[in-house]
């Protein structure tokens, strides 16, 4: 499975757009792009995942690039409760080989 | 029902404990796993079950044996484990093993080994 790149550590302020990048570079084809996120001492959620189009689900929108080497998350409204651990994961689709890497920190604030 | 349950919350073990980790669904899933977590770490896959048989084990000590005794019920039994195995131990599901959606994690089991 490709590996995928993410900033160790973002902040953004309640109300406001959350927007986590993530590098994909080395995607295959017929890898699919997932994001999880993990509260504290929670087990880890389900966003969100796509292949080549854009998805939007209740939770967050996934902007994949034409050449699918980067994508983005955005969570519309931020919340203090999406204070989280967000991770990418490139998989080729088979859920068996979900591969964590060291993710994203969002912290919200007032 | 969408949730996996994992029991127990928390488990403190000496190393010449016997102990067991218990995970339930009832999803009607067919692929269950077993992830370790240490603190500040993305967790770690350890086991997958396919249909009730085990079909990844990503080299995991035989200290760590785990179980599936049918669709529903996945356990992870403990034995002579090391104060580096204290960890946290979540479970997961999925419709199958090739599924390309979402795993359904459960809250974990926090192990701590004296």
């Amino acid at each position: 499975d490709a590996k995928t790149t993410q900033p160790t550590s973002m902040d953004c302020a309640e109300g406001r757009a959350a927007n986590l990048p993530c590098n994909h570079s080395t995607i295959s084809g017929n890898e699919y792009v997932y994001w999880y996120r993990q509260i504290h001492s929670q087990g880890p959620q389900y966003i969100i995942h796509g292949l080549k189009n854009n998805e939007t689900n209740e939770m967050a929108s996934l902007i994949i690039t034409e050449d699918r080497k980067s994508s983005t998350l955005i969570l519309p409204h931020a919340t203090l409760r999406d204070t989280a651990v967000y991770y990418c994961i490139v998989s080729r689709g088979t859920a068996s080989k979900l591969t964590f890497g060291t993710g994203t920190r969002l912290q919200v604030t007032l | 029902d969408t949730e996996v349950t994992q029991t127990p919350k928390h488990l403190v073990m000496g190393m010449t404990n016997k102990k067991s980790l218990k995970c339930e669904q009832h999803m009607g899933h067919r692929a269950m796993y077993w992830y370790k977590q240490k603190a500040k770490k993305p967790p770690e896959l350890m086991f997958v079950y396919s249909y009730e048989k085990l079909s990844i084990n990503e080299s995991v000590p035989s200290r760590f044996s785990p179980e599936c005794p049918n669709s529903s019920l996945l356990n992870l039994h403990l034995h002579a484990l090391q104060p580096e195995d204290s960890a946290l131990y979540l479970c997961a599901s999925s419709p199958g093993p090739s599924n390309t959606g979402e795993l359904f994690f459960g809250e974990g089991s926090r192990l701590t080994v004296l």
